[in-house]
């Protein structure tokens, strides 16, 4: 079945260390997306890439990094600049052309800084 | 920029009770696309309807029905006669073209429903 794989589903990190979350789809779509999930603050567009070897910001970028060397692979890396990483990551895909596709969400990746 | 704004952080009802979320969007693009999504508990994001800009029938499936009014940029949604397993964050989301190619999608804040037996 095709769909959005995320993991791993719990993550932890200490303070200083950069990790990096996993996100493959199998939906041949072309565009990714992460998204960053804090209670009451709903969803935040992290960055997003169109097509392959190309991304862009989106509104919280600062702290996070992405590449996007394959077009099933969008994986997201947080680094120590990020201030406070303690959050719900969720990657999703969607067709490159128009607004009017849907996103397909992975299940995501809940990550705790200790 | 767009915005889209779902006044309702909580509603709690009991089962077979009707409930509206509500949700308002702004956006100075005339071709848009509005959705709702539900997340239950497991995190996932799960589809529910898409409505572009230039269809305003209300449409209803099954127990759900959506509501959409262009005149007052809103796009809000009714479960008829809920159950415990619709307890779930809802989101609405406003999808616009980008410049180039593609589009973005913006997120209201989200309603946590629980339905209680």
């Amino acid at each position: 079945d095709g769909g959005i794989t995320q993991s791993p589903k719990y993550l932890f990190r200490k303070e200083g260390q950069n990790v990096t979350l996993s996100c493959e789809q199998n939906l041949n779509h072309d565009a990714m997306y992460w998204y960053r999930q804090d209670p009451g603050q709903g969803l935040r567009l992290i960055y997003y890439s169109q097509i392959v070897n190309d991304f862009q910001k989106g509104d919280i970028a600062e702290g996070y990094s992405v590449s996007r060397e394959k077009k099933e692979s969008f994986p997201l890396t947080v680094t120590s600049a990020q201030k406070n990483p303690t959050a719900f990551y969720l990657c999703a895909s969607s067709m490159r052309q128009g607004a009017n596709y849907g996103y397909t969400f992975g299940s995501g990746t809940r990550l705790t800084v200790v | 920029a767009q915005k889209v704004t779902q006044a309702q952080t909580e509603i709690s009802v009991v089962e077979k009770e009707d409930v509206t979320l509500d949700c308002v969007y702004e956006t100075r693009d005339t071709t848009y696309y509005l959705f709702w999504y539900k997340q239950p508990p497991s995190g996932e994001l799960v589809f529910l309807i898409r409505r572009n800009s230039f269809d305003e029938q209300n449409e209803i499936s099954g127990r759900y029905s959506w509501n959409f009014q262009k005149s007052t940029s809103s796009f809000n949604f009714t479960i008829t006669a809920s159950q415990v397993v619709d307890s779930a964050v809802y989101f609405c989301a406003l999808s616009v073209p980008l410049e180039t190619s593609g589009s973005r999608l913006t997120f209201g804040e989200g309603t946590q429903l629980t339905v209680n037996p």
